[in-house]
């Protein structure tokens, strides 16, 4: 199981934006996509949305649609999940799995990024 | 897109099996063959455990088992063990580029 490399935790004020990284190998990058899950403290896991690495495709899950915005970058490899207007029930942990279509199944997952929004 | 239900908790004692619920609509579980089953430990990533409603990925136990019927999915845990004390969470494709997760079972070996 490929293991992907997310960025640190972060701290952020309302209002802020935070933008998270998810490293994966460079074998067949451009073969699968990513989806981003978010997990608030104590509850369930959230579907954020899903990014073709291939073609650029996005979809958003509606209630995030306004303020996320999820790109891939072949040339390192990574993707990222940038969250704007932040606000404290966006307190969670953020994960990055890998998978080959939006339909899952998503083999491969990041540690996990905690953001903290905190005035 | 609403959350597929899983009811909150589900235990056995070792060696017992326990069966967990996933309740959709036909928008989702009822409509694709792309459900899933994760495990998540405290304080990990979730880990991929049934694909596809029944498929196990390399290395999983074959006393993981997954089902559906209609808009219900199900996973079976036998010869329940203490390492498969953990929150488990079943998902689906929900069309049109969408995606849910369940609402989450902790699982408890008494």
């Amino acid at each position: 199981q490929v293991q992907l490399v997310q960025s640190g935790g972060e701290v952020k004020k309302p209002g802020a934006s935070v933008k998270v990284s998810c490293k994966a190998p460079g074998d067949a990058f451009t073969n699968y996509g990513f989806t981003w899950v978010r997990q608030a403290p104590g509850q369930g896991l959230e579907w954020m949305g899903w990014n073709s690495a291939l073609t650029g495709y996005t979809n958003y899950a509606q209630m995030l649609q306004d303020r996320v915005t999820m790109t891939t970058d072949t040339s390192t490899t990574t993707a990222y999940m940038e969250l704007r207007s932040l606000r404290s029930d966006d307190t969670a942990v953020y994960y990055c799995a890998r998978g080959t279509s939006v339909a899952g199944p998503f083999h491969s997952w990041g540690q996990g990024t905690l953001v903290t929004v905190s005035s | 897109q609403s959350a597929l239900t899983q009811p909150p908790s589900a235990s056995g004692s070792p060696g017992q099996s326990v069966t967990i619920s996933c309740t959709g609509t036909s928008s989702d579980v009822g409509a694709h063959n792309y459900v899933s089953w994760y495990q998540q430990l405290p304080g990990k990533a979730p880990k991929l455990l049934i694909f596809g409603v029944s498929q196990r990925p390399p290395g999983v136990p074959d006393r993981f088992s997954g089902s559906k019927s209609g808009n219900t999915a199900s996973l079976t845990v036998s010869g329940l063990q203490a390492e498969d004390e953990a929150d488990y969470y079943c998902s689906s494709y929900a069309g049109s580029s969408n995606y849910v997760f369940g609402t989450g079972t902790k699982v408890t070996v008494l």
